[in-house]
């Protein structure tokens, strides 16, 4: 079974850094970007970047650029995103999802979402 | 503000047929795919429509996607409870290069 899994929830303070992760299986986890997706409490989704795990070509969303950084280990088949100081502003759902084919493509595989809170 | 705008609420009674719409630019919906994803509340989004009117497998064949110029459309025919979600278009924009979704439709089924 294809499928992404993702690290449980986080409850940090302002100020300390976060890296959550993305791993998946059932395919050929260099083959396929991973991107990562924003959902804000009770708003909607929005597109943060993607990695494609198989040479770390990475690409962010303008609105995400410098805010946060995507790296990936293909030897575990694992995704992460990280955050070197995070904000209140951060609290949110972050869920990892694979493309079907090319960046441009529906995102037909998620991960179950990681909650990450962050108390200011 | 997104740059895909989609109507923020939706509604039909069982059996009813509901269109959603997606409007964009020439830089995203007028020269890229579109996808539609449904989230069903307090799970991961669902992709519903890839590639403008391509169902994935397993997606009943009520749900349907349409493009048209600079905007798009999804509709739902034989409108069930189940079908109670939020909805989101997506597609590449190529002046921000990334990936652009609308803010979301909430579909009441009343």
């Amino acid at each position: 079974e294809v499928q992404l899994v993702q690290s449980g929830a986080e409850v940090k303070k302002a100020g300390e850094s976060l890296k959550i992760s993305c791993k998946g299986s059932g395919y050929s986890f260099t083959s396929y970007w991973i991107a990562w997706v924003r959902q804000m409490p009770g708003k909607g989704l929005e597109w943060m970047g993607v990695i494609y795990p198989g040479d770390s070509d990475t690409r962010y969303s303008p609105s995400f650029q410098g805010q946060v950084t995507i790296s990936g280990d293909k030897s575990i088949s694992t995704a992460y995103l990280q955050w070197s100081s995070l904000k209140a502003s951060d609290s949110a759902m972050y869920y990892c999802a694979r493309p079907k084919t090319g960046i441009r493509y529906g995102m037909d595989v998620w991960g179950q979402g990681t909650t990450v809170t962050v108390s200011s | 503000q997104s740059v895909l705008t989609q109507p923020p609420s939706a509604s039909g009674t069982p059996g009813q047929r509901v269109t959603i719409s997606c409007s964009g630019s020439s830089s995203n919906i007028g020269t890229n795919i579109v996808n539609w994803y449904q989230q069903l509340p307090e799970t991961a989004p669902k992709l519903l429509i890839y590639s403008d009117n391509q169902r994935p497998s397993g997606v009943p064949d009520r749900f349907s996607g349409s493009k048209s110029g600079t905007s798009a459309s999804l509709a739902i025919s034989g409108l069930q409870s189940e079908d109670e979600a939020d909805y989101y278009c997506a597609t590449w924009d190529d002046s921000l290069n990334g990936v652009v979704f609308g803010g979301g439709t909430k579909l009441t089924v009343l």
